[in-house]
C-alpha cells in the first residue's frame, strides 16, 4: 500500500517568516495530495489541496507543489502569523477511491 | 449545516472489554471513513462505508470492525480492547460519488482510553 513521510515533525519560526513541510509518497497511483491543519484540541481541517496536473497551486499566503516524478510535495506557508501554529498533516489518495493515507504530522510553532 | 457528530467524545475502558463509537455525517455525504490518531503516528487509516458497504480497510486486526445504516450513520467498534488501543478514533464524512470531490470533513474525535 502508499506509504507517506513527513518531514520534520516538529518545527519553529519567527512570525513573518516563512515555513516548509515536506512529504514523500511512494505509490504512483496517487494523484490526490491534500493538506490538513489540525489546531491543538480541534479536529482536522482542509487548507489546500493539489491533483497530480497540475504542479502548484496557491491560495493566499498558502502553496502546495508537487513533483510526480520525485514522487515528492511540500506546503509552503509565506508571512507566518501565530495562527498558523498547529500541527499539519499531507496525504496522498487516489481520485477515484476514498482511502487516504497521511504523513505523520508536523507541529508548526510561529513565535511572535 | 450541521457538522460531523461523534459520540461518544470521551470514554475509558479496562483491557478485555470492548467499545461502540458512533458517528453521524453532514447530511447528504454518504460517504463515512475513520482514522486512528495516536501521537508519532499521525492519521491511520481503518476503514471507509459507502451506501453501508465497506469500501476500504487498512491495516489494523479484526478486532476493529464497523458498519454503516441506511441513513449513513456510522459504527465502529473494537473487541478484546488492548493498551495499544488508546487513541483518538476520528469519524470523517465526505461528497464522495464516483470522483473524489476531495475534502474530508472530520468530526471531533472519541478519546479512548484503555486501562
Amino acid at each position: 500500500g502508499e506509504n507517506v513521510e513527513q518531514h520534520p515533525s516538529t518545527l519553529s519560526v519567527q512570525e513573518g517568516d516563512s515555513a516548509v513541510i515536506k512529504c514523500t509518497y511512494s505509490d504512483s497511483a496517487s494523484n490526490y495530495f491534500p493538506w490538513y491543519k489540525q489546531e491543538l484540541g480541534k479536529r482536522p481541517q482542509l487548507i489546500i489541496d493539489i491533483r497530480s496536473n497540475v504542479g502548484e497551486k496557491k491560495d493566499q499566503r498558502i502553496a502546495v507543489t508537487l513533483n510526480k516524478t520525485a514522487k515528492h510535495f511540500s506546503l509552503h506557508i509565506t508571512e507566518t502569523q501565530p495562527e498558523d501554529s498547529a500541527v499539519y498533516f499531507c496525504a496522498a489518495s487516489i481520485v477515484t477511491g476514498n482511502q487516504f493515507y497521511f504523513g505523520t504530522g508536523t507541529s508548526l510553532t510561529v513565535i511572535p | 449545516k450541521a457538522g460531523v457528530t461523534q459520540t461518544p467524545r470521551y470514554l475509558i475502558k479496562t483491557r478485555g472489554q470492548q467499545v461502540t463509537l458512533s458517528c453521524s455525517p453532514i447530511s447528504g455525504h454518504r460517504s463515512v471513513s475513520w482514522y486512528q490518531q495516536t501521537p508519532g503516528q499521525g492519521l491511520q487509516f481503518l476503514f471507509e462505508y459507502f451506501s453501508e458497504t465497506q469500501r476500504n480497510k487498512g491495516n489494523f486486526p479484526g478486532r476493529f470492525s464497523g458498519r454503516q445504516f441506511s441513513n449513513s450513520r456510522s459504527e465502529m467498534n473494537v473487541s478484546t480492547l488492548e493498551l495499544g488501543d488508546s487513541a483518538l478514533y476520528l469519524c470523517a464524512s465526505s461528497l464522495f460519488r464516483a470522483i473524489n470531490t476531495g475534502e474530508l470533513f472530520f468530526g471531533e474525535g472519541s478519546r479512548l482510553t484503555v486501562l
